[in-house]
C-alpha cells in the first residue's frame, strides 16, 4: 500500500500522560499536514511541514503538542499532559507542492481518547 | 478568509434515487474546491477537485459536481444512489497556494433500501 499510513490507529491514555503518534506520507511527497477531527464536525487544521520545515501552526496547538518532520518524511505529533478535551481523531494528509493544483491524501487516523 | 457551509447536516435518499449534497463557499479569490467522503472507520477519500479548469468535474464513483461562481456553490450530485455510498462528505476550499484547506462541517448520507 503506498498511501498515507498512522500509526497507531487508536490510543486509549489517562490523563496528563504523554502521547505520541507516526505519519508516514506518500513517499515522493514534500508537505505533510496534521489535522484535528471532533465528533460531528469537519477537520480542523494543526499544523503543516514543507519537507523537514514546520511553516504553519495554527492557533489550537497549544504548547502542550509538538509535530516534528526531521529528516523530510515520516512526521510525529506529540502530545504532553493530555486532557480530556484532547479525545479527537487525529489525521495526516501529504501532498506534492502544486500551487493551485495540489490535492492532500489523507491516511486513516489515529483514535485518541483521554480517560 | 475561506469558508465552507454544507447546508444539510444530514440527508437521506433510497437506494436508486439522485443525490444532492449542497456546498456554498466564501474566499476572496477564486479557490480550489474539493469533495471528500469519509466511511465509518476509514480515511478520507478524494471525490473530486475543481481547480479552474472545466467547471462541471466528474469524479468517482459516478459523483459530479458543478463550480458555479455567481452562487458561489459546489454541489454534488449524483444521478442514482447506491447503498454503498452511504457516508459523511465534506466539501473543501483552499487558497491559491494549495496550503489552507478549509473543511466544511460535513453531510451525512443515509441511503435507504
Amino acid at each position: 500500500d503506498t498511501g498515507v499510513s498512522q500509526n497507531p490507529r487508536h490510543k486509549i491514555t489517562k490523563r496528563g500522560q504523554n502521547v505520541t503518534f507516526r505519519c508516514d506520507p506518500i513517499s515522493e511527497h514534500n508537505r505533510l499536514y496534521w489535522y484535528r477531527q471532533t465528533l460531528g464536525q469537519g477537520p480542523e487544521f494543526l499544523t503543516y511541514f514543507q519537507n523537514e520545515a514546520q511553516l504553519e501552526k495554527s492557533r489550537l496547538l497549544s504548547d502542550r503538542f509538538s509535530a516534528e518532520r526531521p529528516k523530510g518524511s515520516f512526521s510525529t505529533l506529540e502530545i504532553q499532559r493530555t486532557e480530556q478535551g484532547d479525545s479527537a481523531m487525529y489525521l495526516c494528509a501529504s501532498s506534492f507542492d502544486r500551487g493551485a493544483q495540489e490535492t492532500q491524501y489523507f491516511g486513516p487516523g489515529t483514535r485518541l481518547l483521554v480517560l | 478568509a475561506q469558508s465552507v457551509t454544507q447546508l444539510d447536516s444530514h440527508v437521506s435518499v433510497s437506494e436508486g434515487t439522485p443525490v444532492l449534497l449542497r456546498c456554498n463557499y466564501s474566499s476572496s479569490y477564486s479557490p480550489s474546491l474539493f469533495w471528500y467522503v469519509q466511511h465509518p472507520n476509514k480515511g478520507l477519500q478524494l471525490l473530486l477537485k475543481y481547480t479552474s479548469a472545466a467547471t462541471l468535474v466528474k469524479g468517482i464513483n459516478g459523483f459530479e459536481a458543478e463550480f458555479k461562481k455567481s452562487e458561489t456553490s459546489f454541489h454534488l450530485t449524483k444521478p442514482s444512489a447506491h447503498m454503498s455510498d452511504a457516508a459523511e462528505y465534506f466539501c473543501v476550499v483552499s487558497d491559491r497556494n494549495g496550503q489552507n484547506f478549509v473543511f466544511g462541517p460535513g453531510t451525512r448520507l443515509s441511503v435507504l433500501p
